[in-house]
Formats: C-alpha cells, structure tokens, sequence
C-alpha cells in the first residue's frame, strides 16, 4: 500500500539555525504534500502544503520543495526560533484504489535551543 | 464558528468493553476520517468516510468500525477493547476530494486496561 516515510525522527538545532526535514513516499500518483505542526498536547495543524505542479513554496520562514521524479519532499525552517519546537508531519495524498487519503509520516521532533 | 469536536477527551475502559468515541464536524464537510497517534508511528489512518452511507478501511483498522449516517458525525467503535489499542486517537475532516487542508479535533486519549 502507500508509504510515506520521514526522516529524521528527531532533530535538535540551535537557535538561529536552519532545520531540514525530508520525506519520500510510494504512491507516484500522489499529488498533494502539506505539513503538519503538533505542539505539545494539541492537535496537528496545517503550517504549509504543496501541490504537484509546483517545485517550491514559501511562506516567510518556511519553504518546502518536492521532487516528483524521486518521489520525495521537504520542509525548510530557516531562523528557527524556540516557538519552532514541536513535531512536525509531513503527509501525502494518495489515490491509489480509487480513493484519496492523506498518509502520514512517523513525525519528526524539532527541539530549537535558545 | 465551525468546528470538529471529539468526545470523551479522555477515557480509561477495561479489555473486552465496547467503546465508541464521538466525532462532530459542524462545517458539513463531506470527508472524514479517524487516525491513531502512537510514538514512532506518527498518524496512521483507521477508517475514513467520502460521505453518507461511504466507509472505507484504512492501513489499521481491524478491531475499529465506523458509521456514517449524516454528514456531521463519524463515530469510532471499539467493538472489544484490548491493551494494544491504548493510543491517541484523531479525528478529521476535509471539504471534499480535492487537495485541501485536513483539520483535526482535539484527541481523544484512551486507555484500555
């Protein structure tokens, strides 16, 4: 079935400094990409999503790229800031069977210290 | 305002008990669906549903069922609790088929003892 896997599963950076988190999945039909951020004890919310015909979004801080042809995508902080700590998911809908769904990655945790 | 609210919010039940949780989305969004939290698993889908009447297995739903019997609600049923169901569990819900955000309820913590 679809697979999308996330790596890496935790990452501690400085304050100031970038932080990288990338996926990969299986279904190559699969033509949408968000990202979600889960603070502690709250609800995942969307941060920044990406479609198939697009290379590369950006939203002040954040950006994220996706490389169809790998099959893989990736969500950029730059400038991160203590408030960036949280897990972060990224999630890709697949459509194979005739359905479409969002499959997750493993999530990975960010911790930014001051 | 609209909003996606589960109930309980939280729940300790003994193995072997019945057990549903409540889903309401007041945004009359068509797709809804139903994950688990686990650490190292992330999010995994349980069941979700296109619409009235629509239900579809999701990659771990066996001991999980889900009825759709109006656009608002989506209920999950244990239908015989076991220890390994302990998890967090998220409901969510989108517009429709097309690619859109997904916006989840505030968990539901339950414990099977």
């Amino acid at each position: 079935g679809e697979n999308v896997e996330q790596h890496p599963s935790t990452l501690s950076v400085q304050e100031g400094d970038s932080a990288v988190i990338k996926c990969t999945y299986s279904d190559s039909a699969s033509n949408y990409f968000p990202w979600y951020k889960q603070e502690l004890g709250k609800r995942p919310q969307l941060i920044i999503d990406i479609r198939s015909n697009v290379g590369e979004k950006k939203d002040q801080r954040i950006a994220v790229t996706l490389n169809k042809t790998a099959k893989h995508f990736s969500l950029h902080i730059t400038e991160t800031q203590p408030e960036d700590s949280a897990v972060y998911f990224c999630a890709a809908r697949g459509i194979s069977g005739g359905y479409n769904k969002l499959i997750f990655g493993a999530g990975t945790r960010l911790a930014v210290h001051p | 305002d609209a909003e996606i609210t589960q109930s309980p919010r939280h729940k300790i039940t003994e193995t072997g008990r019945q057990v549903t949780l409540a889903c309401h989305q007041t945004w009359n969004h068509n797709n809804m669906f139903w994950y688990r939290q686990d650490l190292g698993h992330g999010l995994r889908l349980i069941h979700y549903s296109y619409g009235v009447q629509d239900t579809n297995k999701g990659e771990v739903s066996d001991g999980y069922s889900v009825s759709r019997s109006n656009t608002e609600d989506l209920p999950l049923t244990l239908e015989s609790a076991a220890s390994s169901q302990t998890s967090v569990y998220f409901c969510a819900s989108r517009p429709g088929t097309g690619s859109t955000e997904a916006f989840f309820g505030q968990g539901t913590r339950l414990t099977v003892v």
